[in-house]
């Protein structure tokens, strides 16, 4: 079975700051997906970033990155330079392959301080 | 281009009655998913569809059901609702099945159901 945890409930970071998200998965499949999503207090889900488990480079989006370590079955968003709008729930979501579900945490509500 | 819509936006109901929420995937999209994201948590896996067949289903009950139209739109029914069904049901559609793994999903803005 697959499995999404988010240690964080809560972050704070000020304003211009980098922060780091935690995630880790568990699975037995060899190929999946790993994605994270915003989900801003009027509720729509943002995609931000995707690693598939075969990709050798961390993805990288504008101020996203994804910190991928694949032994410890981590994948950690980085947000740099942290903005106010960034204010938001961070989801962390894992696709396997070979199944048609998608995996969610339970998230990690981020707050940045002016 | 319009991305995923859903509705109605909100939605009361009492113990017992049975719903009806739809879901208009982004044009090109073939596969639509339907997710329970109760307050403070994580959305839960419903379903998937992909060119009108189901293709994954979450541990719901039977209650539960969907189906997608020949445009690639669907409808989530949830019939004899419970106080616990009170959620955001979210839609989200993606190009493909999926199976290629690096195609993310594309969420609307939900629907958010109270049940009295």
């Amino acid at each position: 079975a697959q499995k999404i945890t988010q240690t964080q409930p809560g972050m704070f970071v000020q304003e211009k700051e980098a922060v780091t998200l935690d995630c880790t998965y568990d699975t037995s499949d060899q190929s999946y997906g790993l994605f994270w999503y915003k989900q801003p207090s009027s509720g729509e889900m943002i995609f931000l970033i995707y690693q598939g488990s075969y990709d050798e480079q961390n993805a990288t989006e504008g101020r996203y990155s994804l910190n991928f370590q694949k032994a410890r079955k981590s994948a950690n968003l980085v947000i740099s330079a942290s903005q106010l709008g960034d204010s938001a729930m961070y989801f962390c979501a894992m696709r396997a392959l070979n199944f048609n579900k998608f995996y969610f945490g339970s998230g990690t509500k981020l707050n940045v301080k002016p | 281009d319009a991305g995923v819509t859903q509705s109605p936006t909100h939605l009361i109901k009492t113990r017992g009655q049975q719903v009806t929420l739809r879901c208009s995937p982004i044009s090109g999209h073939k596969s639509v998913s339907w997710y329970q994201q109760v307050l403070g948590q994580g959305p839960q896996f419903i379903f998937q569809y992909y060119e009108k067949e189901e293709r994954g289903r979450g541990n719901f009950p039977d209650r539960f059901s969907a189906r997608q139209f020949p445009n690639y739109s669907s409808e989530l029914n949830v019939n004899a609702l419970l106080l616990g069904d009170s959620a955001l049901y979210l839609c989200a559609s993606s190009l493909g099945e999926g199976r290629s793994g690096n195609q993310p999903q594309h969420f609307g803005d939900g629907t958010r159901l109270s049940i009295l």
